[in-house]
């Protein structure tokens, strides 16, 4: 069956540009989750939806980053006034509920580099 | 969520098992045992999870330690096609998972 994708597979971006990328989660999947890995690192957490509701964006590393998960499928990413630090691998996964017995699948990721 | 330790990388025959250590010392009683993998440009894939008793399935067996303060990861027959990085994970039953630097298990013919 499908997996979760995502696109752009890779993004190039110039500083302070703005950019949006898509996740398509499983479908029935509640629980959505973004993370972001920088190059030879493990991904890190960034936000986490059930359903449309983001119930925890603790790990957004700042105002410039923003998500959306409005009828509880689709989520997009959105990154105003790219910096160069942004630059890494974003990935979304999906889950049938919360742990403990629901596994997270992952997507391949959205490379973004930041010129 | 508690930390894990392990060893940076590791190199395995194929054909031959891999066990992969992971310390989590700090475990709390209410906290599992998550390993994923990620293959190069791919998304981490789930393995398996445990809470205290061993666990297997058609991938891999996970072994707990009866103080839960370590566990292997054990690929039985580890093939070209199980090089990656291995990440065991402690967490509650909340949402995220928290990845540490992994393992890069180099599986060589």
């Amino acid at each position: 069956g499908a997996g979760v994708s995502q696109s752009p597979r890779y993004k190039v971006a110039k500083r302070g540009q703005d950019v949006a990328l898509r996740c398509d989660p499983i479908s029935g999947h509640v629980s959505l989750f973004w993370y972001q890995q920088a190059l030879g690192q493990g991904p890190e957490f960034l936000t986490y939806f059930q359903n449309e509701a983001q119930l925890d964006k603790s790990g957004l590393p700042s105002d410039r980053f923003f998500a959306e998960r409005p009828e509880g499928s689709v989520s997009t990413l959105k990154i105003q006034r790219t910096q160069q630090e942004d630059s890494a691998v974003y990935l979304c996964a999906s889950s049938l509920g919360i742990f403990p017995g629901y596994e997270q699948y992952f997507g391949p990721g959205t490379r973004l580099t930041v010129t | 969520d508690a930390k894990t330790t392990q060893p940076t990388s590791m190199d395995c025959a194929e054909g031959r098992a891999a066990n992969l250590p992971c310390n989590h010392s700090t475990i709390s009683g209410n906290e599992y045992v998550y390993w994923y993998r990620q293959i190069h440009s791919q998304g981490p894939q789930y393995i398996i999870h445990g809470l205290k008793n061993n666990e297997t399935n058609e991938m891999a067996s996970l072994i707990i330690t009866e103080d839960r303060k370590s566990s292997t990861l054990i690929l039985p027959h580890a093939t070209l096609r199980d090089t990656a990085v291995y990440y065991c994970i402690v967490r509650v039953a909340e949402s995220k998972l928290v990845f540490g630097a992994g393992t890069i298990l180099r599986v060589k013919s």
